[in-house]
């Protein structure tokens, strides 16, 4: 089964500190990768997603995540946080062994800014 | 607001009783997903529909779980006989057609609290 490792469990931050978040996944075959976010008290919403072409992939309010296919890692990335990106991050995959290609997400990372 | 709506929101009840929640998808989203998320974890699988077809549950999903979706457009999920440990955030999305787009889009969400 397939299975989504988020290694930071919390990251505190302060604001214009550089964040990357961890993830890495089980699956060898084809993917479809995700991250979204939670911000407190909203529901998941989509931050980028990659699903084939450039590995690289830009997201909305200045995040972007690498693929690299042979570490199995889609790490997350954003030059400088804001306050406002206090919210917890999860990664998630598609899960091409099944026909509903139902998401299988990580436990999520809860990221604290300081103003 | 078109988005994937829940409800209720919030759902107290005695450790014993049968509780039903709703879902409704986006519009024109053929594929909908049910998901249990508990504190401190990310979202897991429970259950998925292409339209009023269920075709894929998780063993998570015991006999005490039941999901419908009767015209292909709402979704319930009954726990009859809840216990504590049904306790959770229990999350619904949808997603287009095949071929039209591969993101789920989440609701809010009922947060359930067994007592």
């Amino acid at each position: 089964a397939q299975s989504v490792s988020q290694h930071n469990h919390h990251v505190i931050l302060s604001e214009a500190a550089s964040l990357e978040l961890g993830c890495n996944y089980s699956y060898g075959g084809t993917v479809n990768l995700f991250w979204y976010v939670q911000y407190p008290g909203q529901h998941l919403q989509l931050l980028l997603k990659y699903f084939s072409g450039d590995p690289l992939v830009k997201g909305i309010k200045g995040f972007e995540a690498e693929f690299i296919k042979s570490k199995f890692s889609f790490n997350l990335r954003k030059p400088s946080v804001q306050w406002s990106d206090t919210a917890e991050y999860f990664c998630a995959v598609n899960d091409f062994n099944n026909a509903g290609n139902m998401l299988t997400f990580g436990g999520g990372t809860r990221l604290m800014v300081k103003p | 607001d078109t988005g994937v709506s829940q409800d209720p929101r919030h759902k107290i009840t005695k450790r014993g009783q049968n509780v039903t929640f709703r879902c409704d998808p986006i519009s024109e989203h053929n594929r909908l997903y049910w998901y249990r998320q508990t504190l401190g974890q990310g979202p897991e699988f429970l259950t998925y529909f292409q339209n009023e077809a269920q075709l894929e549950k998780s063993r998570l999903l015991s006999d005490r779980f039941s999901a419908e979706r009767p015209k292909g457009s709402f979704s319930t999920l009954e726990i009859q006989r809840t216990e504590q440990g049904d306790s959770a955030m229990y999350l619904c999305a949808s997603r287009p057609p095949r071929g039209v787009g591969e993101t789920q889009y989440f609701g809010p969400g009922t947060r359930l609290l067994v007592l």
